[in-house]
């Protein structure tokens, strides 16, 4: 099993939809998540963090974390061409810096 | 700016030769990393550096030698180069636990 596990896709949503981004991990030690956005020919940017259960927002971002299911998800409101990219879920545990990626889910967004 | 800066962008070689790869970062941070990424875009650590100090070296040949002089910056000696060592190598800093921040990448292609 993968440590952490997304959909490669491509995710396909029209312009103004929400798009569902899902991640799962198998380290129930895991701590800190991160939602990183990849453009093509580019480095991963920072998109989002989030520590604790719940939701988190910023903007037309939310991430959502469920540690119980092992569960780390980003929804993108009113999705633009400008938000198609790959979207990695990196994850690290308790007190290390070492971040897990896993293998990132393609979203395209057409007008 | 402040940003993580990699050097050079692109280097293209012959099998067998040795080239390194320099990073530097000025956002202040204590821990730098170096991650490769390959054709299907998985990204993976290599090696981490906090404060000079070697504290992630993960299952690299040892053809792969990293050094930090000071903690802005941490390079990339690689030996030997052979044809599966092509990818992109993206240099990263963080403070402790907190986010990553990602150069733009070096494109290492080996002929």
């Amino acid at each position: 099993q993968k440590e952490v596990e997304q959909n490669s896709g491509p995710l396909s949503v029209p312009e103004g939809a929400i798009a569902s981004l899902n991640c799962t991990y198998s380290d129930r030690g895991s701590q800190s998540f991160f939602w990183y956005r990849q453009y093509s020919g580019k480095s991963p940017e920072l998109i989002m963090f989030i520590y604790s259960n719940g939701d988190k927002e910023d903007g037309r971002f939310t991430a959502q974390l469920n540690k119980a299911s092992q569960y780390v998800s980003l929804l993108i409101r009113d999705s633009q061409p400008s938000d198609s990219a790959t979207y990695l879920c990196a994850v690290n545990t308790y007190n290390t810096d070492k971040l897990i990626f896993g293998t990132g889910t393609r979203l395209q967004v057409f007008p | 700016d402040t940003a993580v800066s990699q050097t050079p962008k692109y280097l293209v070689t012959q099998m067998g030769n040795d080239k390194s790869i320099k990073c530097e970062q000025n956002l202040g941070h204590d821990t730098m990393y170096w991650y490769k990424q390959d054709s299907k875009k998985f990204l993976k650590i290599m090696f981490s550096y906090n404060n000079k100090e070697l504290i992630i070296n993960e299952t690299v040949p040892n053809r792969f030698s990293p050094k930090s002089p000071d903690k802005a910056h941490l390079n990339l000696h690689i030996n030997s180069l052979e044809l599966g060592d092509s990818a992109v190598y993206f240099c990263a800093s963080s403070s402790r636990n907190q986010p990553q921040h990602f150069g733009d990448g070096t494109r290492l292609s080996i002929l």
